[in-house]
């Protein structure tokens, strides 16, 4: 089967603590993008990739830190910067050339 | 820079009914334009998009979209509401005309059917 991995679905921080949200993708996309949804917000661009070993912020980066060491997978680190992690945590893969992205499945991330 | 509006955070049909959720979009260049469908705790899934084809597009599960570049808009319309259409749905812009680049998301619309 085709698609994309995100795991885990529920994630805890705990205050002061750098977690990481894995993405992965067998559908040989060349870009790859990180999502922050919030209720009533709509999604969020946080970082994007086109290509292996390099990323663009998108528009709420600050907090967050990502890699693209392989071109399956990209994942998102919450840094202990981000003051209101709370959130759903979408990632999604796309070919270059075209725009349609396909999503992932999502993860929770709640702070204890 | 795109934008994209969604007209109603909420909408409620009865069962049968005729399914209306509007989308106004702002973009410089000739837009690419989604519609995507989220069911509870999951993922976005696509609906239909518009790439400058066919300015009627039909999507999965019964959904359509018409682009009106007059109007600005791309609402999406399913003429009989099913139970199992009650989700969350997202229209979506891209400015770009070939080559990955970022969409811009509206808000949402919560779609409820009632029995």
């Amino acid at each position: 089967d085709g698609g994309i991995t995100q795991s885990p679905k529920y994630l805890f921080r705990k205050e002061g603590q750098n977690v990481t949200l894995s993405c992965e993708q067998n559908l040989n996309h060349d870009a790859m993008y990180w999502y922050r949804q919030d209720p009533g917000q709509g999604l969020r661009l946080i970082y994007y990739s086109q290509i292996v070993n390099d990323f663009q912020k998108g528009d709420i980066a600050e907090g967050y830190s990502v890699s693209r060491e392989k071109k399956e997978s990209f994942p998102l680190t919450v840094t202990s910067a981000q003051k209101n992690p709370t959130a759903f945590y979408l990632c999604a893969s796309s070919r270059v050339d075209v725009e349609t992205q396909y999503f992932g499945p999502g993860t929770r991330l709640l702070v204890l | 820079a795109q934008s994209v509006t969604q007209l109603g955070s909420h909408v409620s049909v009865s069962e049968g009914a005729l399914v209306l959720l509007r989308c106004n979009y702002s973009s410089s260049v000739p837009p690419y334009l989604f519609w995507y469908v989220q069911y509870p705790n999951k993922g976005l899934q696509l609906l239909l998009k518009y790439t400058s084809a066919a300015t009627l597009v039909k999507g999965i599960n019964g959904f359509e979209a018409e682009f009106k570049k007059s109007e600005t808009s791309f609402h999406l319309t399913k003429p009989s509401a099913h139970m199992s259409d009650a989700a969350e749905y997202f229209c979506a812009v891209s400015g770009s005309q070939g080559g990955s680049e970022k969409l811009v998301f509206g808000k949402g619309t919560k779609l409820t059917v009632n029995p």
